[in-house]
Formats: structure tokens, C-alpha cells, sequence
């Protein structure tokens, strides 16, 4: 079973570009999350997606967007980018519908995208 | 807000050496709870889950955490490491019971074995 496949894996912007990143989850998985890692901050929440509709949101400016395609893939977009903006974004997906609304769901992640504003 | 915290922000152990990790949350409700490991290189990969029950739960490579539930704490413990455990371990916590299905993750702890 293929996991979670996150594309471009390296990337190099410049500021004030804008950028589109995206996750295919595990097969049969509907919930997708996105999370920013930096070195200073850590791993950190940006947003989730389930059947196409956003259900959660973390504190991160509106230049951070996203969304979920009826094959349950992915993509972030990062517009106007900063310098901070650098770090790796981590794609999860989740099991499918009855299990995420219990709650008891685990998380697979992917191996992320390195992006690089100069 | 959710906060998750591990204390330990470098351990250098030698092999053979006992290893115990403390994770502390702040949510006072239900909770789902994780670690995860980040090898160098490579992918978060999910170590140990607790969802319910036994609050002793046995995860990967010999690793096991223990919830404590009137302390908020989830502690990752193995009884002999390896110098193939050197990575960064994260826990995480799901809040259960609000519907929000985010993961709020600790700042991670860098665990470097000694051969």
C-alpha cells in the first residue's frame, strides 16, 4: 500500500512568489492535514481537509490556503512569500469517515517538502 | 490553547542505557495520544497511539508509553536503547472530544545514543 506522496519534495522560491505543494494520501483515506516544521517552531497545524471541505484551521496568516479535490488529494498554497516562510510542510492523511468522527484515528505522514524562499 | 510539552530538549545516552522521555499536555479533556520519531532524513513515523483502555501501551521497536491521566502526562520509556534510536521524537495529542482532529505536537526531543 503506497503512503503518503507529497510533491515536489525541494523547492526554491523567491519572495513574493507564490507556491502550490501537494500531498496524495494513503488510498482510502479521506481526512488530510497540512503542518509547517520549522527548527524554531516546530511542527505546527495549518489546516485539514475532509470530502473537500476545510474543518480545521491553525493560526497562520491568509496567505496560507488550501484544498481537497474529490479524490481526496491536496494542495497548499502559499501566496506573497516571506523568508520565514521556509521550512518543511508535512502532509498526514487519515482513515476514512467512521473512524475519524470517534476520534480514534492515526495519522501517516509524508516526507514533506523543503521549501526554500531567498 | 492545547499545549504539549517535552522537557528533554537533547538526551545523549549511551547503548544499552535506559531511556524515559516526558510529555506533558494541557487539554483536561479526552485525548488521544501519540509519539511519533523522526529518523534523519526520513518521515515522521508513528512509534505508539494511546486511544483507550490499558493505559500501558506497547508501540514499535520496543518502545512503550504510559498514560497517566491525573498527571497529563504520556512518558516514552525503553529499557535498552539502541544507536539505532538516534532520531527526534515528538509527541502529540489529539483533543478527543471537541471534534478537532489537529495534532498539537510537543517541541521534540533529540535523542543521541552513544556506540
Amino acid at each position: 500500500k503506497a503512503g503518503v506522496t507529497q510533491t515536489p519534495r525541494y523547492l526554491i522560491k523567491t519572495r513574493g512568489q507564490q507556491v502550490t505543494l501537494s500531498c496524495s494520501p494513503i488510498s482510502g483515506h479521506r481526512s488530510v492535514s497540512w503542518y509547517q516544521q520549522t527548527p524554531g517552531q516546530g511542527l505546527q497545524f495549518l489546516f485539514e481537509y475532509f470530502s473537500e471541505t476545510q474543518r480545521n484551521k491553525g493560526n497562520f496568516p491568509g496567505r496560507f490556503s488550501g484544498r481537497q479535490f474529490s479524490n481526496s488529494r491536496s494542495e497548499m498554497n502559499v501566496s506573497t512569500l516571506e523568508l520565514g516562510d521556509s521550512a518543511l510542510y508535512l502532509c498526514a492523511s487519515s482513515l476514512g469517515p467512521v473512524l475519524v468522527e470517534t476520534g480514534n484515528t492515526e495519522a501517516f505522514f509524508g516526507q514533506g517538502t523543503r521549501l526554500t524562499v531567498v | 490553547a492545547q499545549s504539549v510539552s517535552q522537557h528533554n530538549h537533547h538526551v545523549i545516552l549511551s547503548e544499552a542505557a535506559s531511556l524515559e522521555l516526558g510529555c506533558n499536555y494541557s487539554y483536561g479533556g479526552t485525548v488521544n495520544l501519540f509519539w511519533y520519531v523522526q529518523y534523519p532524513g526520513q518521515h515522521l513515523q508513528l512509534l505508539l497511539k494511546y486511544f483507550s483502555g490499558d493505559p500501558l501501551v506497547k508501540g514499535i521497536k520496543g518502545f512503550e508509553a504510559e498514560f497517566i491521566k491525573s498527571k497529563f502526562s504520556f512518558n516514552l520509556r525503553k529499557p535498552s536503547v539502541q544507536w539505532s534510536d538516534t532520531a527526534e521524537y515528538f509527541c502529540a495529542v489529539r483533543e478527543k472530544d471537541t471534534g478537532r482532529r489537529a495534532l498539537t505536537f510537543g517541541s521534540g526531543t533529540r535523542l543521541q545514543v552513544q556506540p
